[in-house]
């Protein structure tokens, strides 16, 4: 079975240039969510997708950023446009649908696309 | 809100130490807990986990017993080796939800 995989893995862009990452789950994993670690700080969560819908966007930093997952399969974030601070590695992940409360359902993460803003 | 404090890093040991790496959670409800490494060059992967209280999680020589008395989660392991290097992450799940929270992540060198 193919784990999450995400593309480009690094990418190197000039401030105000835009830059589209792509993520393509596990298959069968209807949740899907982007984490981003900028500058050695911790891995924050920026949003999760329920098939196309998007569940939780509470850590969006602003509205340069949109994801999209059309068709509930893989799913895009562009950053437009991109700025210094937004250097970082930025993770995908995927699981499949929750079905108790207490579950725990293990979230499986992809490699990272490493993005360099200069 | 829910979160997780992680021992700061980073640590070094010599190969064959014995390895404690703290964690810490604050969080309502009955979370899940989880250790991720991050080995160089890698992704995040997911070492072991914990899903309610007093479970112990356990693979490649390394545990983690969800402690909900004093709401911890420490990462172990008997006799470290070069290939352990890496960066170590803490996070829950809050009960009910899917959002992982994760600790600041810890670096680990083992040296020869």
């Amino acid at each position: 079975e193919a784990g999450v995989t995400q593309f480009p893995s690094h990418s190197v862009i000039e401030k105000g240039q835009t830059v589209t990452l792509r993520c393509d789950p596990i298959s069968g994993h209807d949740n899907l969510y982007w984490y981003r670690r900028v500058m050695g700080k911790e891995i924050k969560f920026l949003l999760h997708f329920v098939k196309e819908s998007k569940q939780d966007e509470s850590g969006m930093p602003n509205n340069r950023f949109l994801a999209e997952r059309t068709g509930g399969t893989y799913s895009t974030l562009k950053v437009q446009p991109a700025e210094l601070e937004d250097s970082g590695v930025y993770f995908c992940a995927s699981s499949r649908p929750l079905r108790t409360a207490s579950s725990g359902n293990t979230i499986y993460f992809g490699e990272g696309s490493w993005l360099t803003v200069v | 809100g829910d979160s997780v404090t992680q021992m700061e890093g980073p640590v070094t040991l010599s190969e064959e130490a014995f390895l404690t790496i703290n964690c810490t959670y604050t969080a309502t409800g009955y979370p899940s807990l989880f250790w991720y490494v991050q080995y160089p060059g890698e992704g995040l992967q997911l070492l072991l986990k914990a899903t309610k209280a007093d479970d112990k999680g356990s693979n490649k020589g390394f545990e983690a017993t969800y402690r909900k008395e004093t709401t911890s989660f420490h990462l172990e392991k008997g006799s470290v080796q070069v290939s352990d290097s890496a960066v170590y992450f803490c996070a829950l799940t809050p009960g009910g939800a899917q959002k992982l929270v994760f600790g600041q992540g810890t670096r680990l060198t083992i040296n020869p």
